[in-house]
């Protein structure tokens, strides 16, 4: 059980385009799910926590009009990114988490490269 | 702020121990949780301890001290694919239980 899947898992754009990337729940209700970011040999930095029905909570630093957020559902968070520039090619990791625990179950990441 | 430490890289021989250290600040604390990391794949959770002590899982262990701000991942008759990077996170109390991550450490594990 537990498991969080994302979509697409790699993706290639041209600058100045957006790029939207889902994040599911598949065997659990998540009314929490959050964001991260992750360059290479560094570590998962949070962007934001989605919270299903309400307006994202972004980490001081993320621009909330770039880095745009929808919990739609329970099951379903998307991260759209606008205008994505070269500097914006990273890995995005998004948790999810059931209920009240405080545990993070993570998605498989999505490889998003800015041309 | 909101720090937590842990070392940059390890090394260690395929069926040694190796211990794995962190350390973060005790306010607001909700628990601490280590995840191991392979290059290029999500972070898979390893174990949460929120209490003083020990806890065993198979080869892996954790121990946390909250008086201390203090855990360690204790890693037993290590395998070529321990190798990878091990991440500790602390869990913030209040809001949304969010975690904060160390920057990780990356584990070299040679025969």
């Amino acid at each position: 059980g537990a498991v969080v899947s994302q979509h697409p898992s790699r993706v290639i754009c041209k600058s100045g385009t957006s790029v939207k990337i889902e994040c599911r729940s598949l065997d659990f209700q998540a009314t929490t799910m959050f964001w991260y970011r992750q360059f290479p040999k560094q570590s998962l930095m949070l962007m934001a926590t989605s919270n299903e029905g309400s307006k994202a909570t972004y980490e001081q630093g993320v621009e909330k009009d770039k880095f745009l957020i929808n919990h739609a559902s329970l099951t379903l968070s998307t991260l759209t990114v606008t205008s994505a520039h070269p500097e914006d090619s990273s890995f995005y990791i998004c948790s999810a988490r059931p209920g009240n625990t405080y545990e993070q179950y993570f998605g498989p990441g999505t490889r998003l490269t800015v041309t | 702020g909101q720090n937590i430490d842990q070392p940059t890289e390890m090394t260690a021989t395929e069926g040694a121990i190796v211990q794995i250290n962190c350390t973060y600040q005790t306010s607001g604390f909700n628990g601490l949780f280590w995840y191991q990391q392979h290059a290029g794949e999500a972070p898979t959770f390893l174990s949460y301890n929120v209490l003083d002590g020990l806890e065993e899982k198979g080869r892996f262990s954790s121990f946390l001290s909250r008086s201390k701000g203090y855990s360690y991942l204790l890693l037993k008759e290590l395998q070529m694919k321990d190798s990878a990077s091990y991440l500790c996170a602390w869990a913030i109390s209040g809001g949304y239980n969010k975690l904060i991550f160390g920057a990780g450490t990356r584990l070299a594990v040679h025969p």
